[in-house]
């Protein structure tokens, strides 16, 4: 089955950039959506299809697809940004076509 | 207000069945695929089930497949999620999710509801 791959954790301070990336075979290849997650709530998603922002999301979040690494960045890091981030994309590579999920990402505003 | 509220979770003992259902309002139902997404307490998110918007084309994770059947009623703006034979595994808060798009491959979930919590333990 395709893994999605993230860093555990990534730490910055605020109004620095933060890079989280996420890592999969041929994930160039794929459309890759990233979605925010705060304690108790539910997921929202902040970028789809790589580089789309959805409506009311800050454009302090972009994403970006080259090669085998996907990055989704946050610029001018606030404290409100602390939440675990996941990536997700549509495999079809095998019999059993699926959503696969990264594992997360927790950022970390110091 | 685009809205997905999900109900139907409870605790169960293993082997036995549950029925989730998710109401949707704010945004016309039928167009849309909608999603079965879980959380085990502390873990990741999985996906488990998605159905286009007319229900013609489904599909199932693998830790699922056999087990649990996904409908959805137009009619009612709903989703339901038949749960048989359930495991200690499946132990999960339940997040119904609206895709971007009709097909229920490829584009993103776009609304989340707060989820249902499912713990399967004798």
């Amino acid at each position: 089955s395709y893994v999605l791959t993230q860093p555990p954790s990534v730490s910055v301070a605020p109004g620095q950039t933060a890079k989280i990336t996420c890592g999969g075979n041929r994930i160039g290849d794929k459309s890759v959506h990233w979605y925010q997650q705060k304690p108790g709530q539910a997921p929202v998603l902040v970028v789809c299809d790589n580089t789309d922002r959805p409506s009311g999301i800050p454009e302090r979040f972009s994403g970006s697809n080259s090669g085998n690494t996907v990055t989704l960045t946050i610029s001018e890091v606030e404290a409100g940004d602390e939440a675990d981030y996941y990536c997700q994309v549509w495999d079809s590579s095998t019999d059993h076509p699926n959503w696969v999920f990264g594992g997360g990402t927790k950022l970390t505003v110091l | 207000e685009v809205q997905l509220v999900e109900s139907g979770g409870g605790l169960v003992q293993p082997g036995r069945s549950l029925r989730l259902s998710c109401a949707a309002s704010g945004f016309t139902f039928d167009h849309f695929a909608i999603h079965w997404v879980r959380q085990a307490p502390g873990k990741g998110l999985e996906w488990v089930s998605g159905i286009s918007w007319k229900g013609g084309r489904i599909g199932y994770a693998d830790s699922v497949k056999g087990r649990f059947s996904v409908s959805r009623d137009n009619a009612k703006k709903s989703l339901y999620l038949q749960m048989n034979s359930l495991r200690s595994e499946d132990t999960a808060l339940y997040h119904c999710a609206k895709g971007r798009y009709g097909d229920y491959e490829r584009d993103a979930f776009d609304i989340w509801g707060q989820g249902t919590m499912v713990t399967v333990s004798s």
